[in-house]
């Protein structure tokens, strides 16, 4: 079983709803990560949360909220979404040990997003 | 300019054999980390191998083994005896401001990815 878990695995949503991704790591890991997969684009790292804190946002549209309550969970909000954010959304949790350390990103296995 | 490049989209290897997958990457940061990650059909990304920027020796772990070329930029993957379960999508990654002062933490930027299928 892996140490992070993703739900829903599949999400298919119109352009007017709202939904969230959740994320759940067993790890006992203080970051978390989302990532976006897009076709034939590489991994982007869309939000870091250390220490339940949010340390970076890279330039994501409002579209994508995110929230993490302890550093156990992560979710991802999405509301009025575009069909171009149809991907493969990864959640990835590491133990931080700040500048100069090696850590390792577990990811879990993805919720594939289409957007209608 | 990108960061890492995979220049491979597809291999394609023989059960038993070994095989190399080519990760090009560009930094000015003399402190870096590289590593190596498999992702299955079933989405999950699993890490492989790590090698940093001042390893003097080369990672290994198992079947998996890093050519590190530190002058040329390159760390490349290579799976010796390769197994029917290897078949999947292989990604390079860069972990950059390891060094004093550095803020990236966990962030890593990889490339396009390799599938790699391997046959009976």
């Amino acid at each position: 079983e892996t140490g992070v878990t993703q739900t829903p695995r599949h999400l298919v949503m119109g352009m007017t709803n709202k939904k969230s991704l959740k994320c759940e790591q067993h790890l006992g890991h203080n970051a978390m990560y989302w990532y976006k997969q897009s076709a034939k684009k590489p991994l982007e790292l869309m939000f870091v949360y250390n220490f339940k804190e949010q340390t970076e946002n890279n330039s994501v549209p409002s579209r994508f909220s995110p929230e993490c309550p302890n550093s156990s969970h992560l979710f991802l909000h999405l509301h009025t979404l575009q069909p171009e954010d149809s991907a493969l959304y990864l959640c990835a949790s590491s133990q931080a040990q700040g500048p100069g350390f090696n850590e390792k990103l577990f990811f879990g296995s993805g919720t594939q997003l289409s957007v209608l | 300019a990108q960061k890492i490049t995979q220049t491979q989209p597809g291999m394609f290897v023989q059960e038993k054999e070994a095989v190399t997958l080519d990760c090009t990457y560009d930094t000015s940061d003399p402190s870096y980390g590289l590593f190596w990650y498999k992702q299955p059909s079933s989405g999950e990304m699993i890490f492989l191998i790590y090698q940093g920027s001042y390893d003097q020796q080369n990672a290994t772990e198992g079947r998996y083994s890093l050519n590190f070329q530190k002058a040329r930029k390159s760390a490349n993957l290579v799976i010796s005896a390769s197994q029917l379960g290897d078949s999947a999508m292989y990604f390079c990654a860069m972990r950059e401001g390891l060094g004093a002062g550095g803020t990236s933490y966990g962030k890593l930027t990889f490339g396009q990815g390799t599938i790699l299928t391997v046959h009976p």
